[in-house]
């Protein structure tokens, strides 16, 4: 069965410093990859999807970037985080190429920057 | 572009009894339409979806509506347990995940 892992689940970092999350999924191949973020009360706004190695799309302009260096690692990173970045990050997958629809979850990563 | 928006933000049920939730969509164009459920501090986890070639589709004490006249959809839990408590919210889609819309989400308690 396919599984999706995130890490880290908690970060606090200060203003100003980087940022490397990462993700990872297991038991499928050549999915698509998706970055969200989750505002306290909000719905999730993507960020980033991927449907393959090196291939990114942006969704919202931003202190953010993405990578995906293998097939099924997906990483958000920033060089220096602003106050605006806090929230609640998830990773996402999808079956390629995409002809469901349905979107897996990972745990979510909560940032607070400080 | 699509808008989703839920009828209530907060929902307080009986254990045991049976729980309503709403969704709106505006795009009529849309044509699957995914129910999540969210608990604290975690990722949200895949309830039930249904195509707009159907109007209504059960899972384990879970059934989805779906209102293309009027572009609604509800989730309904049958006898609610404390487990279900949790935010739900619907996805809404077009086209590929890429194109989900999600709801803000309303926050279920289950009231011993």
């Amino acid at each position: 069965s396919q599984t999706i892992h995130q890490w880290p689940a908690t970060l606090v970092q200060p203003v100003g410093s980087p940022l490397s999350l990462e993700c990872t999924v297991e038991g499928t191949s050549n999915p698509n990859l998706y970055w969200y973020r989750q505002a306290a009360g909000r719905g999730l706004q993507l960020l980033f999807y991927s449907v393959g190695i090196g291939q990114i799309s942006s969704e919202v302009p931003q202190n953010l970037s993405a990578s995906r260096p293998q097939d099924r690692q997906f990483i958000l990173s920033s060089k220096k985080l602003l106050l605006s970045d806090s929230g609640f990050y998830l990773c996402a997958w999808s079956v390629h190429p995409g002809l469901d629809e349905k979107l897996f979850f990972g745990s979510g990563t909560q940032l607070s920057v400080l | 572009g699509e808008s989703v928006g839920l009828h209530l933000p907060t929902l307080s049920v009986q254990e045991g009894d049976n729980s309503i939730i709403n969704c709106a969509y505006s795009n009529s164009a849309s044509d699957y339409f995914i129910w999540y459920k969210q608990e604290s501090g975690k990722g949200p986890q895949f309830i039930i979806d249904i195509r707009s070639n159907m109007d209504k589709r059960q899972g384990q004490r879970v059934t989805v509506l779906l209102n293309k006249t009027v572009k609604h959809l509800s989730l309904q839990i049958a006898a609610t347990q404390p487990g279900d408590s949790a935010v739900y919210f619907c996805a809404v889609s077009s086209g590929s995940a890429r194109q989900l819309t999600f709801g803000s989400g309303t926050q279920l308690t289950v009231l011993p």
